[in-house]
């Protein structure tokens, strides 16, 4: 079964850099479907933040597409977010999540994990 | 940006009860709509896809109608394990996915 796994820091200084790694397994991110982030902000808000497709291209949400970038090692099967200049509006639970290239719905999760941004 | 407006924020329910989610889009979107549930610390789950079609594993008295901007996500006889968070999206506007502000579904 396809499983995907978040970790991070869990704390974060304004103005530095977060990275996240999504590890998956049961499924390689090369041979299909596009593996995105989300997050979900304190209050429940959903934002998608950008995914990194089987073949290596990304697409990014506008909002956000000066300070992210998504990446991927597929030896070790997993993709990364890095958000430079964060704020402490970048406190959020973040999901990596697995969807179609067109057929564009999020069939599995990760677990989520939880970034505070504070001094 | 295409906005997603769901209502109510909260419903009260009683365990048995049939009960209405609504999703509204800003703008016309088709049927590309989908419908997820979050439980209380877990990562959302899909219950519905384009708006109307089931997904292998969900309960069937989970289903959704809609198209164009106006959706609806039902559940026929509410069970204890229901409730929880409620989220539309949609996927008219690939690939910049935008989600509704979610209904919490709550025991009376």
């Amino acid at each position: 079964d396809v499983q995907l796994q978040e970790s991070g820091p869990g704390l974060v200084k304004p103005s530095q850099s977060l990275s996240l790694t999504c590890t998956v397994t049961g499924y390689s991110i090369t041979s299909d479907y596009a593996w995105n982030w989300i997050r979900q902000f304190p209050g429940n808000k959903l934002e998608w933040m950008g995914y990194i497709s089987y073949s290596g291209s990304t697409s990014y949400n506008p909002s956000l597409k000066s300070r992210i970038s998504i990446t991927r090692d597929t030896s070790k099967n997993q993709f990364f977010l890095q958000l430079n200049s964060v704020t402490t509006e970048d406190t959020a639970t973040y999901y990596c999540a697995r969807s179609g290239l067109r057929l564009w719905y999020f069939d599995y999760w990760g677990q989520g994990t939880t970034l505070t941004v504070s001094s | 940006d295409i906005v997603l407006t769901q209502s109510p924020a909260t419903l009260s329910v009683t365990p048995g009860d049939s009960v209405s989610l609504s999703c509204r889009a800003s703008q016309s979107i088709s049927n590309n709509l989908h419908w997820y549930q979050q439980k209380s610390h877990e990562s959302p789950r899909l219950l519905i896809k384009y708006a109307s079609q089931s997904i292998s594993g969900i309960p069937s008295r989970f289903s959704g109608s809609g198209s164009g901007t106006d959706f609806t996500l039902s559940i026929n006889s509410v069970e204890t394990e229901d409730f929880g968070m409620y989220f539309c999206q949609q996927s008219n506007s690939w690939p910049h996915a935008t989600f509704g502000g979610g209904t919490k579904l709550e025991i009376k």
